[in-house]
């Protein structure tokens, strides 16, 4: 069974750009979060999609915004790209019932220069 | 107040022996669920054991056992038999509350330990 596939890998932007992260969960898996870890504060969870719609969302301003499709594919999208939001973008897929365990993928590494 | 917290930045353990991770806890509601993550150097989570507030027995995963103490607010995960493939970060976390219309809170993460197992 394939993971969950982020793209890109790698991704070096300069300040107030845009960019859009892409998450493909487990066959099967309905529900995609989203996660920011950085050396300082650490895992921080973004917001939680359940088919096609948002279900939780946690304390980050609205520059940060996803979507999901019908496919369970999911996007994270962040506007007005600040040097604080250089981070590891970690994307994890589960059926979706509160306890199941969440699988991460590799996750996208975005550098703000 | 940190709602995980993981006390213990690093350890250093030899090869073969037994390891365990410290976790601690911080929730009202009753109804939660515990999970342990690995993260290697290349990045990726690697999901470990999972212990449910209601769950009686301590879980269990090859390896890996989860000493649940729920009074204390403990979640100690404790790997038998360490191997050098076990270096890593470890990770726990807790996901409080569930589906009554609000929705469930995502997975609130400790600081981590960096476990480094010596040959």
């Amino acid at each position: 069974k394939a993971g969950v596939t982020q793209t890109p890998r790698y991704l070096i932007k300069t300040r107030g750009q845009q960019v859009t992260l892409s998450c493909s969960p487990i066959s099967g898996h309905r529900s995609v979060s989203w996660y920011q870890q950085t050396p300082g504060q650490g895992l921080q969870f973004l917001f939680e999609y359940f088919s096609e719609t948002q279900r939780n969302k946690g304390n980050f301003p609205g520059r940060f915004s996803g979507r999901q499709f019908s496919n369970s594919r999911s996007e994270m999208n962040v506007s007005t790209l600040e040097l604080g939001d250089s981070a590891l973008y970690l994307c994890a897929s589960s059926l979706g019932q509160p306890y199941q365990p969440q699988h991460f993928g590799d996750g996208t590494r975005l550098s703000i220069l | 107040a940190q709602k995980i917290t993981q006390t213990q930045p690093g350890m250093f353990v030899q090869e073969k022996e037994a390891v365990t991770l410290d976790c601690t806890y911080d929730t009202s509601d009753p109804s939660y669920g515990l999970f342990w993550y690995k993260q290697p150097s290349s990045g990726e989570m690697i999901f470990l054991i999972y212990q449910g507030s209601y769950d009686q027995q301590n879980a269990t995963e090859g390896r890996y056992s989860l000493n649940f103490q729920k009074a204390r607010k403990s979640a100690n995960l404790v790997i038998s038999a360490s191997q050098l493939g076990d270096s890593a970060m470890y990770f726990c976390a807790m996901r409080e509350g569930g589906y009554s219309g609000g929705g469930a809170d995502g997975l609130t993460f400790g600081k981590g330990t960096h476990l480094i197992i010596q040959p």
